[in-house]
């Protein structure tokens, strides 16, 4: 579980949805999180999912499961500028978390 | 509750000198946490405690560095004569119990010149 991967920049426009790609190693992974940090600060918990699921779903945002390809997906509908941020997948470990290296998300308003 | 808090959010310390930060919990979360996030990069485990007890490190928690959980409340983490490599963010995050989500502080930036 110390390879988790995601892609270093995206850029959507203001009201277009967002999708975050991530990979991950451990299919023992009970759990998979999504984490948010805006500049300057630490991690704010966004969502996160089941490793039996194939799917959450919190207001704007959507989390999808494929567990077969050990690919997680977290997708922000109607973005705002205020989403702008890093976005970090992570999976659980023995006894802590590994991180990917984020994903930039830039919103053109 | 007002979540994880971190203690001082930034420090500049010149090169050899001890540095000392404070991490307080979420009250009554059993599992504490020391992460470390260098520019561009992911947080990366150090540490971890279930109360007081110190139960693993990680390689990356050299022989400068030491965390201590007295009473299984705040924790520490300390780091010896420091080096220019140590400049990161330190962050912290508790959990109520191993399969709860982590929670984490603002964390501490560390600048090391």
């Amino acid at each position: 579980g110390e390879d988790v991967e995601q892609s270093l920049f995206l850029s959507v426009r203001e009201g277009d949805s967002s999708v975050i790609n991530c990979t991950y190693t451990d299919s023992s992974s009970t759990y998979l999180y999504w984490y948010k940090q805006e500049p300057g600060a630490g991690l704010q918990l966004l969502t996160y999912i089941f490793s039996n699921m194939d799917m959450k779903q919190d207001q704007r945002l959507t989390v999808l499961l494929n567990k077969k390809d050990k690919h997680l997906s977290l997708r922000i509908a109607d973005t705002q500028t205020g989403d702008s941020a890093i976005y970090f997948c992570a999976e659980v470990g023995a006894n802590n978390l590994f991180f990917g290296t984020g994903t930039r998300l830039t919103v053109i308003p | 509750d007002t979540g994880v808090s971190q203690d001082p959010r930034h420090k500049i310390t010149k090169r050899g000198q001890n540095v000392t930060f404070r991490c307080d919990p979420i009250s009554e979360h059993n599992r504490l946490y020391w992460y470390r996030q260098t520019l561009g990069q992911g947080p990366e485990f150090l540490t971890y405690f279930q109360n007081e007890a110190q139960l693993e490190k990680s390689r990356l928690l050299s022989d400068r560095f030491s965390a201590e959980r007295p009473k299984g409340s705040f924790s520490t983490l300390e780091i010896q004569r420091t080096e220019q490599g140590d400049s990161a963010m330190y962050l912290c995050a508790s959990s109520l119990t191993k399969m709860d989500e982590q929670y984490f502080g603002p964390g501490t930036r560390l600048t090391v010149t």
